[in-house]
């Protein structure tokens, strides 16, 4: 059984890091590429960062670029978004989802999903 | 990078069909066949209903269907059922490693 759980999560202060991680089981970690997406309470959800099996491929979304930094640990099969200068609109529950395609990455294809991490910036 | 184009809501009677519509640019759902479908009840994290515009995961109804014609990808739910009510997004592809999810549709079941 496919299993994401992710941690990390919490309130922190405008301007402050975090760093959020997704332990996955029940498949072979590194033959998928791993997405996480965020969604602000009340609100849709909004993809924020992906990355290929072999960490080749990165993207991530205008607003968070130059901010998150996404990875990956194939031999911990771990997931990890760094968040730096979090701000007051980064509040959401930010989700680790597993990508459809083995061994490429479809970037729009999430076949599994975690339940998600609360993160919350407020002074 | 702007959200994709979808409905704030729809809504149908039990039994009856409903097309939820997500519309793009050239630049992603017109551009590629990965667009996909998921559906999240209240409380929930999301599921895949769809994947590359129209196949069906295992264990997803065939009910759900998906199409897509230009710029704009569609989701058909066909006889109705109470559990179906839920929000919907669409997401595509956009090139350059990025996806777009849509604003999400609220289906309610009358």
């Amino acid at each position: 059984e496919v299993q994401l759980v992710e941690s990390g999560g919490g309130l922190v202060q405008p301007g402050r890091s975090l760093r959020l991680s997704c332990a996955a089981s029940g498949f072979t970690f590194d033959d998928y590429a791993m997405h996480w997406v965020r969604q602000a309470p009340g609100k849709g959800l909004e993809w924020v960062s992906g990355i290929s099996w072999n960490s080749g491929s990165i993207g991530y979304a205008d607003s968070v670029k130059g901010r998150f930094t996404i990875s990956r640990d194939n031999a911990k099969n771990s997931l990890y978004l760094q968040m730096n200068s979090l701000r007051a609109e980064d509040t959401a529950l930010y989700y680790c989802a597993k990508d459809g395609t083995v061994t490429t990455v479809s970037w729009a294809d999430f076949d599994y999903w975690g339940q998600g991490t609360l993160v919350t910036v407020s002074s | 990078q702007s959200a994709l184009t979808q409905p704030a809501s729809v809504s149908g009677s039990p039994g009856q069909s409903i097309t939820i519509s997500c519309t793009g640019t050239s630049s992603d759902v017109g551009s590629y066949n990965l667009v996909s479908w998921y559906q999240q009840h209240p409380g929930k994290a999301p599921k895949l209903m769809i994947y590359e515009v129209s196949k069906r995961p295992s264990g997803v109804s065939n009910r759900f269907s998906g199409s897509k014609s230009g710029n704009t990808a569609s989701l058909t739910i066909s006889g109705l059922q109470a559990e179906d009510e839920a929000d919907y997004y669409c997401c595509s592809y956009a090139g350059s490693s990025h996806a777009v999810f849509g604003g999400g549709t609220q289906l309610t079941v009358l």
